[in-house]
């Protein structure tokens, strides 16, 4: 079975400071991971993904994450905050061709001025 | 772009209406998804459709159906609408492909009184 875990439901950063939203998953089989953002009144739109490609991935607006095996972990950051990235934060994973997206819970994030 | 439309952003019903959320999407995608969104528990799969016609359980079909007819609209359905379905519904699409990404509408948020 696979599963997401976010912890926490809530994070706050000010303006300009590093952007830290933590995943875990669990996994029997190599996993493909997503991050997810959804705005204020908005649907979910892709940050970025995990395709076991390069462990470092890139996304819009200046995210990246890093896929660590050895931690099972999928660590979504930006070094700079920006008001405009205030918004929920959705980690998910998937394991092959016949299973599902499974979600987290899902991260706000506010950014204080 | 991808779109995704759905038919509604917001519905209010009174208890044991029947309730349709309609879903379409223009890029041709095979996997269509709905989930529902509700604070603290992420989202959730209701069901999902990976052609036409052709549909399978997701985590929490109870108290809904679904049908697609045509490709490219796929509809959910509360044949009796309750207060516990009182939450936001996300559409979604995607290619074929474990990897590949979903596409999510800006949802439909239900209340039922």
């Amino acid at each position: 079975a696979q599963s997401v875990t976010q912890l926490g439901s809530h994070v706050s950063v000010s303006e300009g400071a590093l952007v830290l939203l933590r995943c875990n998953y669990s996994s029997s089989v190599p996993p493909y991971l997503f991050w997810y953002v959804q705005y204020p009144n908005q649907g979910l739109q892709l940050l970025l993904k995990y395709t076991s490609a390069a462990t470092l991935v890139k996304g819009i607006n200046g995210f990246e994450a890093e896929f660590k095996k050895s931690e099972t972990s999928f660590h979504l950051t930006k070094p700079s905050a920006h008001m405009s990235d205030a918004a929920e934060y959705f980690c998910a994973v998937r394991t092959g061709a016949n299973s599902k997206l499974t979600f987290g819970k899902g991260i706000t994030l506010s950014v204080r001025p | 772009d991808v779109k995704v439309t759905q038919s509604s952003r917001y519905l209010v019903k009174r208890t044991g209406e029947k309730v349709f959320l309609e879903c379409v999407q223009d890029m041709d995608h095979e996997n269509m998804f709905w989930y529902r969104q509700d604070p603290g528990l992420g989202l959730r799969l209701i069901y999902f459709s990976y052609d036409v016609k052709m549909k399978e359980k997701g985590d929490i079909p109870e108290g809904y159906s679904v049908s697609r007819e045509k490709k490219e609209r796929f509809s959910l359905i509360l044949e009796s609408a309750s207060t516990n379905q009182t939450s936001m519904y996300l559409c979604a699409s995607s290619l074929e492909g474990p990897a590949e990404t979903q596409y999510f509408g800006p949802g439909t948020r239900l209340l039922v009184l």
